[in-house]
């Protein structure tokens, strides 16, 4: 079966402060790994995913098979990153099309 | 806005009515998806479409759900003899399978209120 779990509801932080948002999942396979976003009042979005190891809004996340963790990672967070975090897990190759989310993650940037 | 989209954004219906969602793709997006959420937790999946078959359907889809994707373009999910346990958001998403991946990229959704 696969899980992803998203221990922390809510986190808080100041502007400037580094911020983390955890992940770890379970899957018996090799999975893909992403964070999608929520903005107040708009879409689900992808933020981005492991395969691409690339940088978005200064966002990174590294995936760890030995610790089964995808965290979201942000050395200096601002305001407009307040969102809700999902992370999420399909499987690959021809399992690729289901989508198991984590509860999410409500991400507050104080100024 | 020529991402996916869905159909009424927001119904309020009377246990044991039938509604129905509509949901449009992203165009020439092969795969369209159903998602579940309800408050305080992720999204769930519940059926999904390669062109017009529906290739999966979670055991959250009762028999009272039903999902068609004629054509392989728009589609819907009609509830029928509805509950009060089956208010939630309604999310469509859709996707191209290519060689460079999967992204799915996900509606507005539909919010169902069952009283």
């Amino acid at each position: 079966a696969q899980r992803v779990t998203q221990p922390e509801k809510l986190l808080s932080v100041f502007k400037g402060a580094p911020v983390e948002l955890k992940c770890n999942y379970s899957y018996s396979g090799s999975p893909e790994l992403f964070w999608y976003v929520q903005y107040s009042r708009q879409r689900l979005q992808l933020l981005l995913r492991h395969i691409s190891r690339e940088s978005i809004k200064g966002f990174t996340a590294d995936l760890n098979k030995g610790e089964t963790s995808f965290h979201l990672k942000k050395p200096f967070a601002q305001e407009e990153d307040s969102a809700m975090y999902y992370c999420a897990l399909s499987g690959s190759g021809g399992s690729n099309y289901k989508l198991t989310f984590g509860k999410g993650t409500l991400l507050t940037v104080n100024p | 806005d020529t991402g996916v989209s869905q159909n009424p954004r927001h119904k309020i219906t009377k246990r044991g009515q039938n509604v129905t969602f509509r949901c449009d793709p992203i165009s020439e997006h092969n795969r369209l998806y159903w998602y579940r959420q309800t408050l305080g937790q992720g999204p769930e999946f519940l059926t999904y479409f390669q062109n017009e078959a529906q290739l999966e359907k979670s055991r959250l889809l009762s028999d009272r759900f039903s999902a068609e994707r004629p054509k392989g373009s728009f589609s819907t999910l009609e509830i029928q003899r509805t509950e009060q346990g089956d208010s939630a958001m309604y999310l469509c998403a859709s996707s191209f399978q290519g060689a460079s991946g999967n992204t799915i990229y996900f509606g507005e959704g539909s919010w169902l209120t069952v009283v």
